[in-house]
């Protein structure tokens, strides 16, 4: 399984861009790269995922340099409501055996 | 929607006492999953069920055994609990249709103390 790093935590206001890198030095050719958001007494809730340069949804960008050994979480114009822990996962969806480890997470502090 | 809901959001048991907990997700995904999570230490995979009666261990599975006899439903079992399984344990279900899939849906999580 394909090991992550992440920072433990960081701050910032309201109104900035977040960008949350993670490492994933041994990802496989199969292994797609995944971030989940998780409030207090809350399950984790996916974010977005990808396999390779940029991928953009309502919520966050993804991206992912050609060597894939790490990829960035951006969230634009952050509110005081995306406080939260933020994960990266790699793995491979298809697998059947398939498991994805959580690591420690990045918590994210929005201040006004 | 996707829904994954678990039979209690607060437990309270004693030593030595068998528990269960229940997951159901009416999404009819093929993969379903319990965690733990505690301070510190993130979540952590106990068990997991790629099909119905299939079963296979995660990282820390020791004290625990699953049963997964119909598809929308996975139930985690501590045998004999003991103090050091107080802590939030959390059910989620994923389907392996679609290229790539890590999407997983998590339930609300079941927060047990074991006195």
């Amino acid at each position: 399984l394909a090991k992550t790093t992440q920072p433990i935590s960081m701050d910032s206001y309201e109104g900035q861009e977040v960008n949350i890198t993670c490492s994933h030095n041994n990802i496989a050719t199969n292994d797609y790269i995944t971030w989940y958001q998780q409030f207090p007494s809350q399950g984790p809730r996916f974010i977005i995922q990808g396999y390779k340069t940029k991928v953009t949804n309502e919520v966050a960008s993804l991206f992912i340099p050609a060597d894939r050994k790490s990829s960035t979480l951006s969230l634009p114009r952050v509110s005081l409501s995306d406080t939260a822990v933020y994960y990266c996962l790699v793995g491979d969806g298809k697998a059947a055996g398939n498991k994805l480890t959580f690591g420690g997470g990045t918590r994210v502090l929005v201040k006004p | 929607d996707v829904k994954v809901t678990q039979s209690s959001r607060y437990l309270v048991k004693r030593t030595g006492e068998k528990v269960f907990l229940e997951c159901v997700q009416d999404m009819d995904h093929e993969n379903m999953f319990w965690y733990r999570q505690d301070p510190g230490l993130g979540l952590r995979l106990i068990y997991f069920s790629y099909d119905v009666k299939m079963k296979e261990k995660g990282d820390i599975p020791e004290g625990y055994s699953v049963s997964r006899e119909k598809k929308e439903r996975f139930s985690l079992i501590l045998e004999s609990a003991s103090t050091n399984q107080t802590s939030m344990y959390l059910c989620a279900s994923r389907t392996t249709v679609g290229q790539g899939n890590n999407e997983q849906f998590f339930g609300p999580g079941t927060r047990l103390t074991v006195l």
